[in-house]
């Protein structure tokens, strides 16, 4: 297992409602990406954080947003919940942002209701 | 923007068996790392096997092994005497060296390793 942990693991939501997933990064890794994988897909990159900064976005809307806290580990918030955001949301934390292995947590499966 | 192919949705072999999964990729860029990451319903996404682009020789880890062809843009991950364990979903994954360190991965394909 990676040092990436994520919480909670499952999380069922309503319609409109907002969601917080949190992802503690592997010790030493300053680096935090979050991807969203719908089922029977691959992972679409949602954002990075580096050393606490948004280093870059996908095709993702505002309601997407994210943070990054001093000792490295990041939030996901989502606004105003849709059906279509029910999916499995997956952190990597990575050193640095120059092609280094990044390790995966084991995701949060997000039911929209 | 850069596009990652596997049009291999499902595949199944028997056990000790060798398998082999296809990628296919598109970018301008000359100098990026390609991937392949295991995802078993623990759900958590593992690396497989990694390779750089600008290195000739194709990368090589225990039972699985890549032919990486940069000019045909192919990247095929070749597992032999396949394990149970090696039953999962397979993502092929592009990582450009510029701006984020964003993956763009594949749509997977089923691996089935039957005993």
């Amino acid at each position: 297992e990676t040092g990436v942990t994520q919480s909670p693991t499952h999380l069922i939501k309503t319609r409109g409602q907002q969601v917080t997933l949190r992802c503690s990064s592997q010790s030493g890794h300053n680096t935090v990406s979050w991807y969203q994988q719908a089922l029977g897909q691959g992972p679409q990159f949602i954002f990075q954080y580096y050393r606490e900064e948004e280093n870059g976005r996908g095709n993702f809307p505002p309601r997407f947003s994210g943070l990054q806290f001093p000792n490295y580990s990041s939030e996901l918030n989502v606004n105003a919940l849709l059906l279509g955001d029910s999916a499995l949301y997956l952190c990597a934390s990575s050193f640095g942002t120059g092609g280094t292995e990044a390790f995966f947590g084991q995701g949060t499966r997000l039911t929209v209701v | 923007a850069q596009t990652v192919t596997q049009s291999q949705p499902e595949m199944s072999v028997q056990e000790a068996e060798t398998v082999t999964l296809s990628c296919t990729y598109d970018t301008s860029e000359s100098n990026y790392y390609l991937f392949w990451y295991k995802q078993p319903p623990s759900r958590q996404m593992i690396l497989v096997i990694r390779q750089e682009a600008y290195k000739q020789q194709n990368a090589t880890e225990n039972r699985f092994s890549v032919n990486f062809q940069k000019a045909a843009k192919s990247f095929s991950l070749k597992i032999s005497d396949s394990q149970l364990g090696d039953t999962a979903m397979y993502f092929c994954a592009f990582l450009s060296i510029q701006g984020a360190q964003k993956l763009v991965f594949g749509q997977g394909t089923r691996l089935t390793i039957n005993p």
